[in-house]
């Protein structure tokens, strides 16, 4: 299995201002996601995180506002940016390896003011 | 598309019994894998069990089990002798088997059943 860890683990923001989540799986995986889950609600897919390329965006979400880096396989990064208080959510990175087994890291409780 | 259905918003269970959480699903996908998540109040997302749709036996890990019944298009968590810390919200989820192209390897998740275990 693998093991994913995220940083920060939690924020308070300010609005406007911009947040860059980390985060590191402990073996070499093919795929990468990043996930949102609002208050109260279920998870909804941001993007595909593609390592040496752009990030494969889900409706409604767009390039400008979120950001993502995979520089390697076991790296990736998404940033918050110009946040508004719309953006207080847990967001979570989640990997995939040679197996059927999807995991998920802590995740990161953003709040935004 | 793929969606998942689970018509538990929340669900009580004394202490050391059984408990089925239900989950029924849609997908035109011939192959696919079904998974169940535990969520507990601090937010990490805990890999329970996985079901693929080809497999003919049902999955149990320890205390949890399975019960899939592919022509009903149900996968329902049954958690055995349940446990004080078995409370938390339980998300089930699925997701192709076969890569298909960006976006289609994504997880889809129902809306969840809030486990409470009374002592």
């Amino acid at each position: 299995s693998a093991v994913i860890s995220q940083k920060p683990s939690r924020d308070i923001c300010q609005r406007g201002t911009s947040l860059t989540i980390q985060c590191q799986v402990d073996s070499q995986v093919t795929m990468m996601f990043w996930y949102r889950q609002q208050p109260g609600q279920s998870l909804t897919l941001i993007a595909t995180a593609n390592q040496g390329s752009e990030a494969t965006y889900e409706s409604g979400f767009v390039i400008d506002k979120f950001p993502i880096s995979r520089p390697n396989l076991t790296f990736s990064t998404l940033t918050v940016s110009n946040m508004s208080p719309e953006d207080s959510s847990i967001y979570l990175c989640s990997a995939q390896g040679a197996s059927y087994e999807q995991y998920f890291g802590p995740g990161t409780r953003l709040t935004v003011t | 598309a793929q969606k998942i259905t689970q018509t538990q918003p929340g669900m009580f269970v004394q202490e050391k019994e059984a408990v089925t959480l239900d989950c029924t699903y849609d997908t035109s996908d011939q192959s696919y894998g079904l998974f169940w998540y535990k969520q507990p109040s601090s937010g990490e997302m805990i890999f329970l069990i996985y079901q693929g749709s080809y497999d003919e036996q049902n999955a149990t890990e320890g205390r949890y089990s399975l019960n899939f019944q592919k022509a009903r298009k149900s996968a329902n968590l049954v958690i055995s002798a349940s446990q004080l810390g078995d409370s938390a919200m339980y998300f089930c989820a699925m997701r192709p088997v076969e890569y298909s192209g960006a976006g289609s390897y994504q997880l889809t998740f129902g809306k969840g059943t809030k486990l409470s275990v009374i002592p």
